[in-house]
């Protein structure tokens, strides 16, 4: 079984400022890692992933995450954020099976003021 | 690009009554999910077709029973619909082990 934790539940951040938000997962198994991003009343969007190869992955909207095998972590970051960034963020985790489930974090809700 | 359909957006049920939820998935996707999203929580998974076989069964109640059709068409169907039963219901499609592409969701109102 996996499981995704979340540290942070909110983030605030002024316009333009750096964000980190934290991702820690525990699995028995090799896994895939996702960060998605929810907008009020919409569905999950990926932001980016990562399957295998460099452990610093680069996203849409200047979002990149890094893997950290040893810490187990997958820490999602922008170094300007925008106002148009304040959503929901998901950090997800799949075995490396095909047909196998995402297992969601609790999510962090980053809100960006100006 | 196609994306993930999922029909329809809006649903209002009365407790007690039964509400069928439909996901097409992105063509030639081979594996389908179903998340149920209360208001403030993370996705919950319910339950998962790969090839159209069950899979994967999550924190889905004996009321919701879910299958997969020959055109990779999928339907939740839920009975006996109480008022915690409101929430939005996600369907995602997979190719293999890519990521995975979520609908637009279908968020039921049980009165």
């Amino acid at each position: 079984a996996q499981s995704v934790t979340q540290l942070d539940s909110q983030v605030p951040v002024f316009e333009e400022a750096p964000v980190e938000l934290r991702c820690n997962y525990s699995s028995s198994v090799s896994v895939y890692l996702f960060w998605y991003v929810q907008y009020p009343n919409q569905g999950l969007q990926l932001l980016l992933k990562y399957l295998s190869g460099s452990t610093l992955v680069k996203g849409i909207n200047g979002f990149e995450a890094e893997f950290n095998k040893s810490q187990t972590s997958f820490h999602l970051r922008k170094p300007s954020v925008h106002i148009s960034d304040t959503a929901e963020y998901f950090c997800a985790v799949s075995p490396r099976r095909a047909g196998n489930m995402l297992t969601f974090g609790g999510g962090t809700r980053l809100m960006v003021k100006p | 690009a196609a994306g993930v359909i999922q029909s329809p957006r809006h649903l209002i049920k009365e407790k007690r009554e039964t509400a069928t939820l439909k996901c097409y998935p992105i063509p030639r996707h081979d594996t389908v999910y179903w998340y149920q999203q209360g208001p403030g929580q993370d996705p919950q998974f319910l339950i998962s077709f790969y090839e159209k076989m069950q899979s994967d069964k999550g924190s889905i109640p004996d009321r919701f029973s879910a299958q997969q059709f020959s055109d990779y068409h999928s339907e939740l169907n839920m009975s006996s619909l109480e008022l915690g039963d409101s929430a939005l219901y996600f369907c995602a499609s997979r190719l293999q082990n890519t990521e995975a592409f979520f609908g637009q969701g279908t968020r039921l109102t049980v009165v």
